[in-house]
Order: C-alpha cells, then sequence, then structure tokens
C-alpha cells in the first residue's frame, strides 16, 4: 500500500526566503505526482504535474523534482510571498492509478 | 471556462439519513473523481467515473457510491449517515492529461 509522507508538517518563514517542501512515497512504481496548494476551507489548485518519465518541472517561482529510485519530490518555492501562505499536499498515482495524498505542509510567509 | 463547481456547498443532515452531492465539471472534462478530507484522515480518495463508468473506487463502505451522467456531471449518495461522516467532500475533473482541477467542495456536518 503506497504510504505518502510530507515533511515538515508546518513551516513559517519571513517574506523572501526561499523554501524547499518534501514528499516522499514508499512505493516507486508510479505513474506520477502531483503538488497542489489549498487554501483554508477551499478546494484544491493544482500546481505541477510531473510524470514518471520527468525529473522537474516549474512553473514561474515554483520548481518540483522527482526521484523515483528514492522515493522523493521536493518543491522548491522561491523568493516566498505572503500569499504563498497556503498547505501545500502531494499526491501519488500509483498502480491503481488511484491517488494517494500526503498530509500536507501548512506553510505561513510573513512579511 | 467555468471550473468545477460542487452544491451544495455547505449541509447539515442527522444521524441516520442519506445526503446527496453534486458536480459540474468543466466542460469537456469526462472524468470526475470524489473525496473525503477530514482532520483525522486527511484527503481520502473515494471513487472515478469515466464517460459514466466507476473506473476506480477507494477504500469506503458501500454506504459511499456514485454516478456520472451522460453530460458528465456526476453525484455522489451517502446512506445511513454517521457523526464520522462529516467532512469536506471535494470533487475534481480531468480531461484525461492526469491533471486534476478541484472544486471548493462541500462542507457536510452530521449531528
Amino acid at each position: 500500500k503506497q504510504e505518502v509522507t510530507q515533511i515538515p508538517a508546518a513551516l513559517s518563514v519571513p517574506e523572501g526566503e526561499n523554501l524547499v517542501l518534501n514528499c516522499s512515497f514508499t512505493d516507486s512504481a508510479i505513474y506520477n505526482l502531483q503538488w497542489f496548494r489549498q487554501d483554508p476551507g477551499k478546494g484544491l489548485t493544482s500546481l505541477l504535474l510531473i510524470q514518471s518519465s520527468q525529473r522537474e518541472q516549474t512553473s514561474g517561482r515554483l520548481n518540483a523534482s522527482l526521484d523515483k529510485s528514492s522515493g522523493r519530490s521536493t518543491l522548491y518555492i522561491a523568493a516566498s510571498q505572503p500569499g504563498d501562505s497556503a498547505t501545500y499536499l502531494c499526491a501519488v498515482r500509483g498502480g491503481s492509478y488511484i491517488p494517494t495524498f500526503g498530509r500536507g505542509t501548512s506553510l505561513i510567509v510573513h512579511p | 471556462k467555468a471550473g468545477v463547481t460542487q452544491t451544495p456547498r455547505y449541509l447539515i443532515k442527522t444521524r441516520g439519513q442519506q445526503v446527496t452531492l453534486s458536480c459540474s465539471p468543466i466542460s469537456g472534462h469526462r472524468s470526475v473523481s470524489w473525496y473525503q478530507q477530514t482532520p483525522g484522515q486527511g484527503l481520502q480518495f473515494l471513487f472515478e467515473y469515466f464517460s459514466e463508468t466507476q473506473r476506480n473506487k477507494g477504500n469506503f463502505p458501500g454506504r459511499f457510491s456514485g454516478r456520472q451522467f451522460s453530460n458528465s456531471r456526476s453525484e455522489m449518495n451517502v446512506s445511513t449517515l454517521e457523526l464520522g461522516d462529516s467532512a469536506l467532500y471535494l470533487c475534481a475533473s480531468s480531461s484525461g492529461s492526469d491533471t486534476q482541477y478541484f472544486g471548493p467542495g462541500t462542507r457536510l456536518t452530521v449531528l
């Protein structure tokens, strides 16, 4: 059974810092991995999708990498802003094609 | 393009009742997935429908069921509600590119 862990569970940083969020998974036989953000009480917003054959994806200040062999993905946020404050979730699609979500990293960026 | 819409946004029910939630995907999307999000269990996959057929099912009891109509709109039904069914129910649609687009969710409270 796929298990997805996100570290740290919470993070508070000053504006302008570069930061890294981690996602690890136990079964490396995956189709893809997707990063989302969720604002309080809201649905999820897709940030980046990495297919199993890819090593990284970039969108603006966000960069996500994937290392299947070690079962890890990282989300790099450059020059963080208060508007980046949210919970960040990663989801892994494995052999059954059913997505498994991590518990998320709650990020606060203070001015 | 309009995003994924879910109705109702909030719902209060009592134990033993049943409830039906609705999801309208993004125009042209044929895949609809349902998720349950609780503080205790996080985000868990319920089921996925594609072209009116259930394609995947998560590990939930038979009280949870769903269907998809020919216009891709989907409904989820929970019968014999229990206190533990209180959660945010999220729907996501996809065009087949794997990227999922989430709706704002339905907050269900069971008293």
